[in-house]
């Protein structure tokens, strides 16, 4: 079955880095485009980032853009976030999640982690 | 960006009831919408995808209607599972956006 296993939340200082992954199983990870997901604690949700299947193109929500990135490795079917400068408004829960498409991008999430917890406090 | 405005922002319904949470967009986004569900401590779970689409494994009491800003999900009758926050997201250009929730309540 499709798994989504998020790791690398934590308490992180203002103005430093993280980098969460997504480890995934149960399906062709090479085959589908990927996405972060974010959640401020009693808050909705936000989309951050897109990258296509093959890691060929990007895409950022504008409130993260030049702070984050995402990335994955295909041969390790994992897939990245590093988060620089944080922020306080950064804090939130952060989910991957798959996109339905094959080869393409739907922009549907069909299958999401259990998110990790960034907390952004000094 | 496309907002996505979704009302009520709560709902209280009791078991057996039918309800129906509306979505607009602030611009014409085709059928590219999908529903969301997401429970306390849960992370959400696909619905309803290109507006009225069943997800599979999805109860048919679920279903969606809508097309270009305004957008419809219905439960046609009520379980105590379904008691929930249900999101909207709009997927019209990359820049995905989703609406700001809607609880669903215990009367």
């Amino acid at each position: 079955q499709v798994q989504l296993v998020e790791s690398g939340g934590g308490v992180v200082q203002p103005g430093r880095s993280l980098r969460l992954s997504c480890a995934a199983s149960g399906f062709t990870f090479s085959s589908h485009g990927m996405h972060w997901v974010r959640q401020a604690p009693g808050k909705g949700l936000e989309w951050v980032a897109l990258i296509w299947y093959d890691g060929n193109k990007e895409y950022y929500a504008d409130s993260v853009k030049g702070r984050f990135t995402i990335s994955r490795d295909n041969s390790e079917n994992t897939l990245y976030l590093q988060i620089n400068s944080l922020r306080a408004e950064d804090t939130a829960f952060y989910y991957c999640a798959r996109d339905s498409g094959i080869t393409g991008t739907t922009g549907e999430f069909d299958y999401w982690g259990q998110g990790t917890l960034v907390t952004v406090s000094s | 960006d496309v907002q996505m405005t979704q009302s009520p922002s709560t709902l209280s319904a009791s078991v057996g009831d039918r309800v129906t949470i509306t979505c607009r967009a602030s611009q014409s986004i085709s059928f590219w919408l999908a529903w969301y569900q997401q429970k306390p401590g849960k992370a959400p779970k696909l619905l309803i995808y290109k507006a009225s689409r069943l997800q599979s494994d999805v109860p048919p009491r679920f279903s969606g209607s809508g097309s270009g800003t305004e957008f419809t999900l219905t439960i046609s009758s009520l379980q105590p599972e379904d008691f929930a926050t249900y999101y909207c997201q709009q997927y019209n250009s990359y820049w995905y956006t989703f609406g700001q929730g809607t609880k669903l309540q215990i009367k």
